[in-house]
């Protein structure tokens, strides 16, 4: 079964400090997606990056960047210049043609001191 | 704006009763899926449409468990006869084929 693990259940980080966030999968498809979701105290599931595992070149957004390395599986998260906003649940995700279905991690609680 | 919407946002019913949840996807978006989320842990898929066709549904998605998505618009999601453990985080995401899935809100349900 495909399995996503996030082996950080919280991080705390400083405001305006950078935090890294890490993740694994065991997808072995050839083709597939990678995403970082936020999910704040009003639980809307949002967007931060997203990764096709066919490009060498880790995503970038704004102050979200990835650490995408294929072979050992790891996708990590760097948030940098980290704002009060920031502070959420982040769930790792994976999804691929076969599945047609997100596999989510059991995500991280990041919080952000001032 | 143009989101996923979901409605209601909360519903608490007893337990034995019949809930029903709707969901309206990003209006181009050909896929809706359905994931559930309790406390604490990451959402886990239940089923998705694309079009009107129902192609995959969870082992999850008891035999309580009914969604619909008729003329491949809005969905809903029907539980009967709700058990405590029904109690969850109801999600619905949209997406155009194989792209990217955006969420809606949620419905929080709560069974007594």
């Amino acid at each position: 079964a495909q399995t996503v693990t996030q082996s950080q259940p919280e991080m705390s980080v400083q405001e305006a400090e950078t935090v890294t966030l890490s993740c694994t999968y065991d997808t072995s498809e050839s083709d597939y997606y990678l995403f970082w979701y936020k999910q704040p105290p009003s639980r809307q599931m949002i967007l931060v990056i997203r990764q096709e595992a066919y490009k060498q070149q880790n995503a970038t957004e704004n102050r979200f960047s990835v650490n995408f390395q294929k072979a050992a599986k790891s996708f990590s998260l760097k948030i940098s210049d980290s704002q009060l906003g920031d502070a959420a649940m982040y769930f790792c995700a994976d999804y691929w043609g076969g599945a047609q279905k997100l596999v989510f991690g059991q995500g991280t609680r990041l919080t952000i001191n001032p | 704006d143009t989101g996923v919407s979901q409605d209601p946002r909360h519903k608490i019913t007893k337990r034995g009763q019949n809930v029903t949840f709707r969901c309206d996807p990003i209006s181009e978006h050909n896929r809706l899926y359905w994931y559930r989320q309790t406390l604490g842990q990451g959402p886990e898929f239940l089923t998705y449409f694309q079009n009107e066709a129902q192609l995959e549904k969870s082992r999850l998605l008891s035999d309580r468990f009914s969604a619909e998505r008729p003329k491949g618009s809005f969905s809903t999601l029907e539980i009967q006869r709700t058990e405590q453990g029904d109690s969850a985080m109801y999600l619905c995401a949209s997406s155009w084929i194989t792209d990217t899935q955006y969420f809606g809100p949620g419905t929080r349900l709560t069974v007594l």
